[in-house]
C-alpha cells in the first residue's frame, strides 16, 4: 500500500515550457486534491476533483490544467510555465469519514519545480 | 479565499517547555484538521475537530476548536525535539472536502 505517490520529485523548466506532474493513490478514495506551497503562504488548493472524469478550480487555478480520467489519478499540467509557477507541488486524495462527518487528507511527498 | 492566520509564524523553545499555536479566521467552518509538516515530505494529519467547543488529546498535544467553529488552538506540553516541524491548520469549506490552509507555524525545540 504506497498512499499518494508523486512523479516527478524534482523538476527544471524553462520559461515557456510545459510538463505534466502524476500523482497516483492506491487507497480508493474519490477525492484528489492539487496544492501548492510557497514560503509564508500555506498550501493553496489549485485544482481538484470529486471523482473519475471531474475537475474543478481551486484558489489559484490560472496557469494549470487537470484531467482525472481514472479514479486512481490525477495529472496537473502546466502548458507554459512562468517563474512565478516556481513552487513545491503537493497531491492530496481524501475519503469521506461518514461516521465522523469530515474528510481525512493523505499527502503525497511533493514536487520541487523551479521554473527559470 | 477564505484566509486562516497562523501565529505565531516561528517558534523557537527549548525542550520541556509548553506552547500555544493559534489559528483564526472570520469566516466558519465545517471541520478544522491540523497537519504536521517535515522538511521534504508532505503534511501529515494529527487531528480534525468538527464541534464547536470541542478538545481532542493527542498525548502530549491538545487541540480546540472555537465554539463559534472560526479559530483553533494547539498546545504542546513539555515540547521535545521530536516535535519541531510545520504546524498547519486547515478549515474544511462548502460540503467539506475542500481546504483552506492557515499560513503555518514553524516550530524548533532545541535540546
Amino acid at each position: 500500500n504506497a498512499g499518494v505517490t508523486q512523479t516527478p520529485k524534482f523538476r527544471v523548466l524553462k520559461t515557456g515550457q510545459s510538463m505534466t506532474l502524476l500523482c497516483a493513490q492506491d487507497m480508493n478514495h474519490e477525492y484528489m486534491y492539487w496544492y501548492r506551497q510557497d514560503p509564508g503562504m500555506g498550501l493553496r488548493l489549485i485544482h481538484y476533483s470529486v471523482g473519475e472524469g471531474t475537475t474543478a478550480k481551486g484558489e489559484v487555478p490560472d496557469g494549470y490544467n487537470v484531467s482525472r480520467l481514472k479514479k486512481q489519478n490525477f495529472l496537473l499540467g502546466l502548458e507554459s510555465a512562468a517563474p512565478s509557477q516556481t513552487s513545491v507541488y503537493f497531491c492530496a486524495s481524501s475519503y469521506s469519514n461518514v461516521r465522523g462527518g469530515f474528510y481525512e487528507q493523505f499527502f503525497g511527498p511533493g514536487t520541487r519545480l523551479t521554473v527559470l | 479565499t477564505q484566509l486562516l492566520e497562523q501565529s505565531p509564524q516561528f517558534l523557537s523553545i527549548q525542550e520541556g517547555e509548553n506552547l500555544t499555536v493559534y489559528c483564526n479566521s472570520s469566516s466558519v467552518f465545517s471541520s478544522l484538521q491540523w497537519y504536521r509538516q517535515e522538511p521534504g515530505e508532505g503534511p501529515v494529519l494529527l487531528v480534525t475537530v468538527v464541534t464547536g467547543g470541542e478538545v481532542k488529546k493527542l498525548k502530549r498535544l491538545t487541540f480546540q476548536f472555537g465554539d463559534a467553529r472560526k479559530d483553533s488552538s494547539l498546545h504542546i506540553t513539555a515540547a521535545q525535539p521530536g516535535d519541531t516541524g510545520l504546524y498547519l491548520c486547515a478549515g474544511a469549506a462548502g460540503t467539506g472536502n475542500q481546504f483552506y490552509f492557515g499560513t503555518g507555524t514553524s516550530l524548533t525545540v532545541i535540546p
